[in-house]
């Protein structure tokens, strides 16, 4: 089945800007969604079909996706945004929800 | 607004059964297309289930393919997950979420199921 790989965890300084990433063989080809998860919370869509935003998100919250790598980019980075994100495709050979590993944000 | 509550949750014996319901409200149900996805303790999101407006169409994770039965009662707006042969792996927050092209916008707050004797 299709895996997607995200670092553990990533680290950034307020007013940074922060870059996580989802690798995937080939994932350039396929629609890349990110979901942002706070502590005891449910997961919340963050950014679809690579770097679409729902309504209600910042403009902050950014994607793209190319060749083996999508990124989800935080840009000015607040301490709100510290949670775990998880990159998301739809494996249409298999048929089935594929998440990467999840990756936590720390503000520092 | 889109609301979706979970419930049926519970601590069940190894090898024990659980059925786990998903009430929807706020947006027509018999339209959407709709998943399970769990989360173990301290874990990552694993996409479990899937099933179609009808109930025609149904995916499931290999994990849980021939144990757990997805399903759905347009008429009452809910979705459920009939699970059996329950392993201690099992135990997790189990979300519901409603399904738009191949990602998923909105989720309910989940239901915990621990499987343990």
């Amino acid at each position: 089945s299709y895996v997607l790989t995200q670092p553990p965890s990533v680290s950034v300084a307020p007013g940074q800007t922060a870059r996580i990433t989802c690798g995937g063989s080939n994932i350039g080809s396929e629609s890349v969604h990110w979901y942002q998860q706070k502590p005891g919370q449910a997961p919340v869509l963050v950014v679809y079909d690579d770097s679409d935003r729902p309504s209600g998100i910042p403009e902050r919250f950014s994607g793209s996706n190319s060749g083996n790598t999508a990124t989800l980019t935080i840009s000015r980075v607040e301490a709100g945004d510290e949670a775990d994100f998880y990159c998301q495709v739809w494996d249409s050979r298999s048929d089935q929800g594929v998440f990467g590993g999840g990756t936590k944000l720390t503000v520092l | 607004q889109v609301q979706l509550v979970e419930s049926g949750g519970g601590l069940v014996k190894p090898g024990g059964s659980l059925r786990l319901s998903c009430a929807a409200s706020g947006f027509t149900f018999s339209d959407s297309y709709m998943s399970w996805i769990r989360q173990a303790p301290g874990k990552g999101l694993e996409w479990i289930s899937y099933i179609s407006t009808r109930g025609i169409t149904i995916y499931y994770a290999d994990s849980v393919q021939g144990r757990f039965t997805i399903s759905r009662d347009n008429a009452k707006n809910s979705l459920y997950l009939d699970m059996n042969s329950l392993r201690a792996e099992d135990t997790a927050m189990y979300f519901c979420a409603r399904v738009l092209g191949d990602y998923f916008p909105d989720w309910g707050q989940g239901t915990l199921v621990t499987v343990s004797s």
